[in-house]
Order: structure tokens, then C-alpha cells, then sequence
């Protein structure tokens, strides 16, 4: 079983709508968590931690769930822009070695 | 800052070649990355540094050598190019901390085909 591990879509949403991305980690002593946004043929840039009490940056929401050990992001509103791959990313305690997931590809239409 | 940067952007090399890929930070950073990035395969760690004169193997390591002389340079070297080892290099770096303080910054890859 992956570290890491996240449904790769593509989930295809139209303009305006709401989604939701889940991912899911294997060892319980993670303690970094982030969501990386990966443009094509771009490099992966952070665009959220994650901390335990969830958390919202504009229309993205992220949230943990450590008895279930995964992590979430929520996106309202949908844009054209946020076309793009979402990363999944855990670092374990004591480690500052990222596991990334393969991430989940997101397609916005108008 | 520059942030982290790469050189070259792409290149095209005949099995058997050698080559460095160059990746430079300016951010201080104490943590040094490289991943290889395959269509269905997500990003694979190669080789890693936590300081100048400290490297150690990643997930996929054969055919890749790497070295730190300083913090802020993280050649990667390819001994004798394969054609499997065609795919996009992205070198990364961070501070070498936990709790949410390694937000990881990557360059902006090397496109690398091997023929």
C-alpha cells in the first residue's frame, strides 16, 4: 500500500460548481500535512497547509481527520484557473522527508 | 531571491552520454531534493541532503549521483544516460525542520530525453 494515496480523476466540473478532493495516508505518526498545486508541465507549488483544526485560504478549505488519517480539500466556486493538479503531501514526525501522493487532476469547464 | 533555480531547462542526450543537472537555492535552505516526475507516477525521490557534505538515497537512486559542497548548489549527475531515464527533474528545498516549517519550493524542472 502507498504512503500516500489519492484518487487520480480527472474530475471534470463545470464553472461555479464545488469539489472535493480526499487523500488518504498510511502511517499514523504523520505530522506535516500541505496540499501542493502542480500547473502543467509546471512545478508543484504549495498552496495550503493543513492544520488540525481545518482551515480556509479564500475559497479553498482544508481539513484532518486523524482517527481516519486523511486529509481534504474543499474548492466553492470553481474557476477556469484552478485547472491544475492537487498534491497531496504528509511528512511523519521526527522526518522532514515529504511523501508526495500522485495527485488528482482537476478540470474546470465553462 | 531567486528562489531555486535549474539549468538546463531541456535537454536531449544519446544513451551512454553523462551529464549534471544543476540546481542552485538561495534561501538558505538546509534541505536539498531531487524527484523525477513520470506521466501515472507522481514524484519519486532520487537523492536527498540535509547540508553541505551530507547526501543520502531517495526511492529510485541507481544511475544518479549526487553531491554538497555547499548549501546552496545540488548537482545531479547522470553517469551513462538510459533511455528510462527520460523524464522531468525538478529539484526542491526547504528548511530542514517538522511541524509544517519544510514547505518544500521547487524549481522549474529540467525536461531531459535520452535517445
Amino acid at each position: 500500500r502507498k504512503e500516500v494515496e489519492q484518487d487520480p480523476g480527472p474530475f471534470n466540473v463545470p464553472e461555479g460548481a464545488t469539489v472535493a478532493f480526499n487523500c488518504t495516508y498510511s502511517n499514523s505518526a504523520s505530522q506535516s500535512f500541505f496540499w501542493y498545486r502542480q500547473d502543467c508541465r509546471k512545478e508543484p507549488k504549495l498552496l495550503m497547509s493543513v492544520y488540525s483544526s481545518g482551515n480556509e485560504d479564500g475559497r479553498f478549505t482544508a481539513q484532518l481527520n486523524r482517527a481516519s488519517q486523511y486529509i481534504s480539500l474543499l474548492i466553492r466556486d470553481s474557476k477556469l484557473s484552478d485547472s491544475a493538479t492537487y498534491l497531496c503531501v504528509v511528512t511523519s514526525g521526527g522526518s522532514y522527508i515529504p511523501t508526495f501522493g500522485r495527485g488528482t487532476s482537476l478540470i474546470v469547464h465553462p | 531571491n531567486a528562489g531555486v533555480t535549474q539549468t538546463p531547462k531541456f535537454q536531449v542526450l544519446k544513451t551512454g552520454q553523462s551529464m549534471t543537472l544543476q540546481c542552485a537555492q538561495d534561501m538558505n535552505h538546509e534541505y536539498m531534493s531531487w524527484y523525477r516526475q513520470d506521466p501515472g507516477m507522481g514524484l519519486r525521490l532520487i537523492h536527498y541532503s540535509v547540508g553541505a557534505g551530507i547526501t543520502d538515497q531517495g526511492e529510485v537512486p541507481n544511475g544518479y549521483n549526487v553531491s554538497r559542497s555547499t548549501t546552496e548548489d545540488f548537482p545531479l549527475r547522470l553517469l551513462s544516460a538510459a533511455p528510462s531515464q527520460t523524464s522531468v527533474y525538478f529539484c526542491a528545498s526547504s528548511y530542514a525542520g517538522t511541524g509544517g516549517t519544510n514547505t518544500q519550493y521547487f524549481g522549474p524542472g529540467t525536461r531531459l530525453t535520452v535517445l
